[in-house]
């Protein structure tokens, strides 16, 4: 099973700064098969990005993913009010499909 | 618009059985796989196993298979995960959710289910 591990645990930033964020796995992602999911209070995650560094439907370009093998990164180049949530990193590569642990960015 | 509706929350002691629902809508239910995904304040989100509708091929993760069962009924484009006999280790919230590339799940879940609240306590 490939685990992911995400850096930081919770990113204190203002609105307007730049975010970035770490999905580091244990083993080689096939093929890039990385997604990003933002999760707000109360609700489902949100695709923001598949295949490492595709963006889905309606993001913002704002965000952006990059990475391959085991590092990736997920940039929100200016915080917008609405970005501050849970960003959770998902290898869909190799079965089990797993989950990173989360990275909270919070206003600071 | 494509959607995911969820069975409502559940409460059930431990032993007891259930089985929660996930109703497709506004899409061609059989051509795209289905995810299910639980969440808990103390291992976050898990992968439990995956279903392709068009014929009912199932995959699951290691940690969940033989204590939950994921199956589909095409005439009425619904997803089901079900439980014989619930831990109260099964509270969770849990998500469907649809991998964004017919007949392919190489590709990130793009549409999710409200979720469904799981409370299995004595």
């Amino acid at each position: 099973e490939i685990v992911l591990t995400q850096s930081p645990g919770t990113l204190s930033l203002s609105p307007g700064e730049r975010a970035t964020l770490s999905c580091r796995a244990s083993q080689i992602v096939s093929s890039s098969f990385l997604a990003w999911y933002q999760q707000r209070p109360g609700q489902a995650p949100r695709l923001l990005i598949y295949g490492a560094s595709s963006r889905a439907t309606a993001i913002p370009d704002r965000f952006s993913g990059s990475g391959s093998g085991t590092d990736f990164t997920l940039t929100i180049s200016r915080l917008d009010p609405e970005d501050f949530a849970v960003y959770f990193c998902q290898q869909y590569g190799s079965s089990p499909f797993t989950f990173g642990g989360g990275t909270k960015v919070e206003i600071k | 618009e494509v959607q995911l509706v969820q069975s409502g929350a559940e409460g059930k002691k431990p032993g007891e059985s259930l089985k929660i629902s996930c109703k497709s809508s506004g899409q061609s239910f059989t051509s795209y796989w289905i995810s299910w995904v639980r969440q808990t304040p103390g291992k976050g989100l898990e992968w439990l196993g995956i279903i392709y509708p068009g014929d009912s091929q199932t995959r699951y993760s290691p940690a969940f298979e033989g204590h939950v069962s994921i199956s589909v009924d095409k005439s009425i484009d619904t997803a089901y995960l079900q439980w014989s006999s619930l831990k109260a280790s099964d509270s969770g919230i849990y998500y469907c959710a649809r991998h964004g590339l017919p007949r392919n799940y190489y590709h990130g879940l793009d549409v999710w289910g409200q979720g469904t609240t799981v409370t299995v306590s004595s």
